[in-house]
């Protein structure tokens, strides 16, 4: 299968401070990308789909001056986590899409720890 | 709005035991139905998907089936080992969203498998 990579794959930063994150489709073209966050024993919450050269769409409740998305090529986007605090801390993961019908893979994920 | 509940919340088998995950979904107007396994701070590994014309799907020692009118899917894995230990997730895609599709997963199963 396609070969999604993120990094990095465990970050552990200061509050306050701004954290980036990389997610690569290695393979493919990536059209649209997705981000998402998981809490422990909890499902997959998606949180913005980021098409190729334009803004991306977040899901209600999430804050897009806080978690910003950048999707500027077809094989990059960037989440940055500004003024990172505790209760950012978490897994996040991003999936690459090639096209509208296409499956979608899931990167390996990272783990955020704000202290 | 989609929910998609998997039970059990966690399972442990000795080795060898055939075994059934469970995965149902309020909303029956989906595309497809996919089922991934998540090794402990990693990403997902997509191990089958079943269109929504499909009834099932085999891969190796699984069989995922898929009751689309009753919002049901199962995950069947024969002679589990213990390199099956992981959380296992299933998620859906509506029918409708165009381009912009989003999935929704379960909270997941917790499989343990015993030596």
């Amino acid at each position: 299968g396609a070969v999604v990579s993120q990094h990095p794959s465990r970050v552990i930063c200061k509050s306050g401070t701004s954290v980036k994150i990389e997610c690569r489709s290695l393979d493919f073209q990536a059209t649209t990308m997705f981000w998402y966050r998981q809490f422990p024993k909890q499902s997959l919450m998606l949180m913005a789909t980021s098409n190729e050269g334009s803004k991306a769409t977040y899901e209600q409740g999430v804050e897009k001056d806080k978690f910003l998305i950048n999707h500027a090529s077809l094989t990059l986007s960037t989440l940055t986590v500004t003024s990172a605090h505790p209760e950012d801390s978490s897994f996040y993961i991003c999936s690459a899409r090639e096209g509208p019908h296409r499956t979608a893979f899931f990167g390996q994920g990272t783990r955020l720890t704000v202290v | 709005k989609q929910e998609v509940t998997q039970i059990p919340a966690a399972l442990s088998v000795p080795e060898g035991e055939n075994l059934v995950l469970n995965c149902s979904f309020t909303d029956s107007a989906i595309y497809n139905l996919q089922w991934f396994r998540q090794d402990p701070g990693k990403g997902l590994t997509s191990l089958l998907l079943i269109q929504s014309s499909q009834r099932e799907q085999t891969s190796g020692r699984l069989n995922a089936s898929l009751d689309k009118s009753s919002g049901r899917s199962t995950l069947y894995i024969a002679a589990s080992q213990p390199g099956d230990s992981a959380t296992y997730l299933c998620a859906v895609r509506p029918d409708s969203g165009g381009s912009n599709y989003k999935l929704t997963f379960g909270k997941g199963t917790l499989l343990t498998v015993n030596p």
